[in-house]
């Protein structure tokens, strides 16, 4: 079945740039996307890529697909304390389902 | 900014007891779904629902079960709670799109 794996903890500075990664399997999966999670929160959509591209940027946030190596990984610039949280990645299932298969989560410690 | 609502956000109740956690949203989205999230933060999908009288199981396994009489209404039900159904329940709503909008979730303790 599908599995998506990340790096459960992450610590950088404040400042400092934040890659986390993610890897999965499904490869008919269209959409891919980060969700951030805050302590006591549900989970707030980050951002998302299409199959078909190999890179978006919004604001401080990039994320990079390569699809042949099933890597997909968000780079957040200029880190502040407030991005401390839990990301997940999810790939989408194919279908109408629209059904999400979640990673193990990344914690993010920003140090300041 | 999404409108999904789970009642109550923290429960402590004991063995053997029935509990039904609230999820409603109003958005007027077709598809909600039930997620387990364990302490090691993982979420696993239990139940989810197409529409009004549609639900199906998700890709783990739950003595849970979902009813779907109303689009805004997803309730999630446990007939006899045990220390194993100890964990946090998330629930999210989408339309024909592919975002997925999450309530607050349900943080559940059976002693």
């Amino acid at each position: 079945g599908e599995d998506v794996e990340q790096s459960l903890f992450l610590s950088v500075r404040e400042g400092d740039s934040s890659v986390i990664n993610c890897t999965y399997t499904d490869s008919s999966s269209t959409y891919l996307y980060w969700y951030k999670q805050e302590p006591g929160a549900g989970l707030q959509l980050l951002t998302y890529i299409f199959s078909n591209m190999d890179m978006k940027q919004d604001q401080r946030l990039t994320v990079l697909l390569n699809k042949k190596d099933k890597h997909l990984s968000l780079r957040i610039a200029d880190t502040q304390t407030g991005d401390s949280a839990i990301y997940f990645c999810a790939e989408q299932e194919g279908g109408a389902t629209n059904k999400l298969i979640f990673g193990t989560g990344t914690l993010l410690a920003v140090q300041p | 900014e999404a409108d999904i609502y789970q009642t109550p956000r923290y429960l402590v109740i004991g063995t053997g007891k029935k509990i039904t956690l609230e999820c409603s949203q109003t958005m007027g989205h077709d598809k909600m779904y039930w997620y387990q999230q364990d302490p090691g933060m993982e979420l696993h999908l239990i139940h989810y629902s197409y529409g009004v009288n549609s639900t199906e199981k998700g890709d783990l396994s739950s003595e849970s079960t979902v009813s779907r009489i109303r689009t805004e209404h997803f309730p999630l039900t446990l007939e006899s709670a045990r220390p194993s159904h100890t964990s946090q329940y998330l629930c999210a709503s989408s339309d024909q799109g592919f975002e997925q909008y999450f309530g607050p979730g349900t943080r559940l303790t059976v002693t």
